[in-house]
């Protein structure tokens, strides 16, 4: 089984500031996607970015991105020039190439502050 | 186009009762996937249902069931409830078919309490 480790439980910015967000994962499967959601106060979940595993190249989403380094089973997160809007809980997520299309296992969340 | 919507929102029961949760999936999605998420913790993926079957499950009992509609919308049923079922539960749905297996997208929730 697949395990997503989210070992920041809470992380502070200041507004303008850059911060990363880390995930290890431990699975034995070679094709996979991992994503990135947000989830703010409303609850709902919100994708931020996402990658697959084939590929060699970092995601990249305006001021989002990652760093995923396969062989070391980590994908964090970068959040640049940070916004007030983007404090909210963060979920790192895997998803297996096969079997249940939709099913994510979800690390434990980070909760990033800003700070004006 | 819509989003994802679930109702209700927010619901109180007593230990050994029956809920059912509802959600209306994106216009177009045929997939409906329901996530547990207990105060403080990530989301844990409950089941999976495609062309009205459940195609996936997560370790959950048998006291978690669903049901999926041909219109593609969906219900969570628990039954006998337990202090623990007390979380926030989580519609998604996709479309999924062929090679493709697209975003989810999340409601905002049921959130249920258990007294």
């Amino acid at each position: 089984a697949q395990t997503v480790t989210q070992s920041q439980p809470e992380m502070s910015v200041q507004e303008a500031e850059t911060v990363t967000l880390s995930c290890t994962y431990d699975t034995s499967e070679s094709d996979y996607y991992l994503f990135w959601y947000k989830q703010p106060p409303s609850r709902q979940m919100i994708l931020v970015i996402r990658q697959e595993a084939y590929k060699q190249q970092n995601a990249t989403e305006n001021r989002f991105s990652v760093n995923f380094q396969k062989a070391a089973k980590s994908f964090s997160l970068k959040i640049s020039d940070s916004q007030l809007g983007d404090a909210a809980m963060y979920f790192c997520a895997y998803r297996s190439a096969s079997g249940a299309g939709n099913m994510l296992t979800f690390g434990g969340g980070t909760r990033l502050m800003v700070k004006p | 186009e819509t989003g994802v919507t679930q109702s209700p929102t927010h619901l109180i029961k007593t230990r050994g009762q029956q809920v059912t949760l509802r959600c209306s999936s994106q216009s177009g999605h045929n997939t409906v996937s329901w996530y547990q998420q207990a105060l403080g913790q990530g989301p844990q993926f409950i089941f999976q249902y495609y062309r009205e079957e459940e195609n996936g499950r997560g370790n959950f009992p048998p006291r978690f069931s669903g049901l999926q509609f041909p219109n593609y919308s969906s219900e969570l049923n628990v039954n006998a409830l337990e202090l623990d079922d007390s979380a926030l539960y989580l519609c998604a749905s996709s479309l999924v078919g062929g090679s493709i297996t697209g975003e989810l997208f999340f409601g905002e929730g049921s959130r249920l309490t258990v007294l």
